[in-house]
Formats: structure tokens, C-alpha cells, sequence
């Protein structure tokens, strides 16, 4: 049974450290994205890569936000230094988009890395 | 800009009754329209996409439909296992996946 995995699922940390979440995407999946989940927002998108390029970064702070996929099983996403505004759950979503529809096809998503910025 | 509003914001049910969630969009040229299952502590489970209004899709107990405004989930006969948060999410000109903020449903025995 393929499935997105996230690792931590859980991240306490101080305010001003780095942060770093790791996800690795459905095996022969083209496109990752990453989501960020709160009480008050909801689900956002921040950033999605295709192919492991880059294609909307536009939802990220991009200040303090990074988002990389090094190689085709792992994306990471990054936050330095982190605030306490941070805290919420991470979600990385895979899924096998064809051209011209980059957004409208299924997307599977993992379990979650919750943060919490003290 | 894109908007996404579900309602009702939470549902209560008892085991065997019938209800719809609603979800009600605004978008620059509809590309797709989804239905996710959320479980607590879980990421969201994709149930269905709708592309265009009169679309119909079924699974089990669910059943969504869409118009070109809005767009309904059906459960019918719910049993406590479908209790779960059913968030709806748009695909509009600017090729992003937009959230509604989400219906938590509660069926009890």
C-alpha cells in the first residue's frame, strides 16, 4: 500500500531555531506539494515542485521559508529562523500530473509533521 | 479572488440519517473541484473530483454533485465511521488547490 511519508510527526523547538521536515513523496509521483494547516487559516498551499523543479513558491514566507527536492524520493521544507507564528501541521502531498494539468488530478497526502515554535 | 465556504461548519447526525454538505465556491474558470476525508491527526483522503456542473460521482454512502456554484456532498444512511471533517477544495485560473475551511461531521449510534 504506497503512501506519502513525513518525518517528524512531531517537532517542538525553540523560537529562532531551524526546522527542517522531510517528505518522501509516493513512489513514480511527479509533483509535491507542501501544505501548511491551522485552526485559524485552514489548509494553504505554500509551495509545489514538478519533475523536483520548483513551479509556485507563492503561498511560502520567503523570507524565513525553503523548500527543496534534492532527489525524486525526498522533498524537504525548511524554516530558519522559526517563530512561534510557525506552529501548525505540515502536510506534503504527491500525486502523477500529467502536462497542463498540474493541480486538478488526485493528490495523496501524508500524515503530518506538527510544530510547535516556544 | 478564489473563494471556498462550506457549510454548515459542523453537522451532528444520528446513525441513519440522511444529510448534504454544502460547498460553495467563486473562481476565476473552474478547473476541478474536490472532496477530502480528514480524520483526526490524519492527512486529508481524496474521495472525488467534479470538473464540470451536472457531474455526479458516487462512493459508498457519498455522493457529490455539482452546479456552477456550488457543490454537495450526499451522505446517505451515515453509520459513526464517517464521522471525520469533509473539506472541499477548488482549482481555479490561477492553478491552485484552494481550501474551505471544512465541515466536521459527528454520527452517532
Amino acid at each position: 500500500d504506497a503512501r506519502v511519508t513525513q518525518t517528524p510527526r512531531h517537532k517542538v523547538t525553540e523560537m529562532g531555531q531551524e526546522v527542517t521536515m522531510r517528505c518522501q513523496p509516493i513512489l513514480g509521483h511527479n509533483t509535491v506539494f507542501w501544505y501548511r494547516q491551522t485552526m485559524m487559516q485552514g489548509l494553504e498551499l505554500l509551495a509545489y515542485f514538478r519533475n523536483r523543479a520548483p513551479l509556485d513558491d507563492s503561498g511560502m514566507p520567503k523570507d524565513r521559508f525553503s523548500a527543496e527536492m534534492p532527489d525524486a524520493t525526498l522533498a524537504t521544507l525548511k524554516i530558519q529562523p522559526s517563530e512561534p507564528r510557525d506552529s501548525a501541521v505540515y502536510f506534503c502531498a504527491s500525486g502523477l500530473i500529467g502536462d497542463g494539468r498540474v493541480v486538478t488530478d488526485t493528490q495523496y497526502f501524508g500524515p503530518g509533521t506538527r510544530l510547535t515554535v516556544l | 479572488e478564489d473563494q471556498v465556504t462550506q457549510s454548515p461548519e459542523a453537522l451532528r447526525l444520528q446513525e441513519g440519517e440522511s444529510s448534504s454538505l454544502n460547498c460553495s465556491y467563486t473562481v476565476s474558470g473552474l478547473r476541478g473541484l474536490f472532496w477530502y476525508r480528514q480524520d483526526p491527526g490524519k492527512g486529508p483522503e481524496f474521495l472525488f473530483t467534479l470538473y464540470s456542473a451536472g457531474e455526479e460521482k458516487e462512493k459508498e454512502r457519498l455522493k457529490a454533485t455539482l452546479t456552477k456554484k456550488e457543490s454537495f456532498l450526499h451522505i446517505t444512511a451515515p453509520k459513526p465511521e464517517d464521522s471525520a471533517t469533509y473539506l472541499c477544495a477548488v482549482v481555479g485560473g490561477y492553478n491552485k488547490l484552494i481550501f474551505g475551511a471544512g465541515t466536521r461531521l459527528a454520527v452517532h449510534p
